[in-house]
């Protein structure tokens, strides 16, 4: 099974520029997240995908950043204009259910897109 | 409401020592819950999770952890440290009929030679 596909994997950008990243997710998976990551701590949610319809952008700065899921598969997510803060790891997960044994929700991640704003 | 708190920032072990990852959740409905590695400059890679089967669960490399409702905890564990160990570990819970993930700040694990 084919797992969480990114790209590009880094990007180096100056501040003001755009920049956006691609994700593929997990076959079948139909909730789909975009995560930054700054060096030292842990994920923060940025966006997360029910379909191609919005669960949560609560913490998405939408004055420069937004995501679509157009057709309920691949999503893309971009910042315009960049700031230096911006730097940081972009991860895109999906989760998908389980059945028997090994049933359950579980959240899969792609490598990431490294994001650096000079 | 769902969160989950590791205990510790960072974690030292000599190489072939055991190691102890503590983490401890709090859940208003029956959780699932995961442990989840990255290793530099790469994605969290999913190393167990348990969803209300088997209380001790088995992972990837090596790595265990058990359920433990009356303690609220998590905790990770393998009986021998290997270099290849050294990385991040984050403790993730989630609402076992839900798809919000709801994660730790993170342990970071050094192996010492």
């Amino acid at each position: 099974e084919a797992g969480v596909a990114q790209s590009p994997r880094y990007k180096i950008i100056e501040k003001r520029q755009s920049v956006a990243f691609w994700c593929n997710p997990i076959s079948g998976h139909a909730t789909l997240y975009w995560y930054q990551q700054i060096l030292g701590q842990g994920p923060k949610l940025l966006i997360q995908f029910q379909n191609n319809g919005v669960v949560d952008d609560s913490q998405l700065p939408k004055d420069r950043f937004s995501a679509e899921r157009l057709k309920g598969v691949d999503s893309t997510l971009k910042i315009q204009p960049a700031k230096l803060e911006d730097s940081a790891v972009y991860l895109c997960a999906s989760s998908g259910w389980a059945q028997g044994a090994d049933s359950g929700n579980t959240i899969y991640f792609g490598e990431g897109s490294w994001l650096t704003v000079v | 409401a769902q969160s989950v708190t590791q205990l510790d920032s960072h974690v030292s072990v000599s190489e072939g020592t055991p190691v102890l990852l503590r983490c401890n959740y709090s859940s208003s409905y029956s959780p699932s819950l995961f442990w989840y590695v990255q290793h530099p400059n790469k994605g969290l890679q999913l190393l167990l999770k348990y969803t209300s089967a088997a209380t001790l669960v088995k992972g990837i490399n090596g790595f265990e952890a058990e359920f433990k409702k009356s303690e609220t905890s998590f905790h990770l564990t393998k009986p021998s440290a290997h270099m290849s160990d050294a990385a991040e570990y984050f403790c993730v819970v989630s609402q076992n009929t839900g798809n919000q993930f709801y994660f730790g700040t993170g342990t970071s694990l050094t192996v010492i030679p």
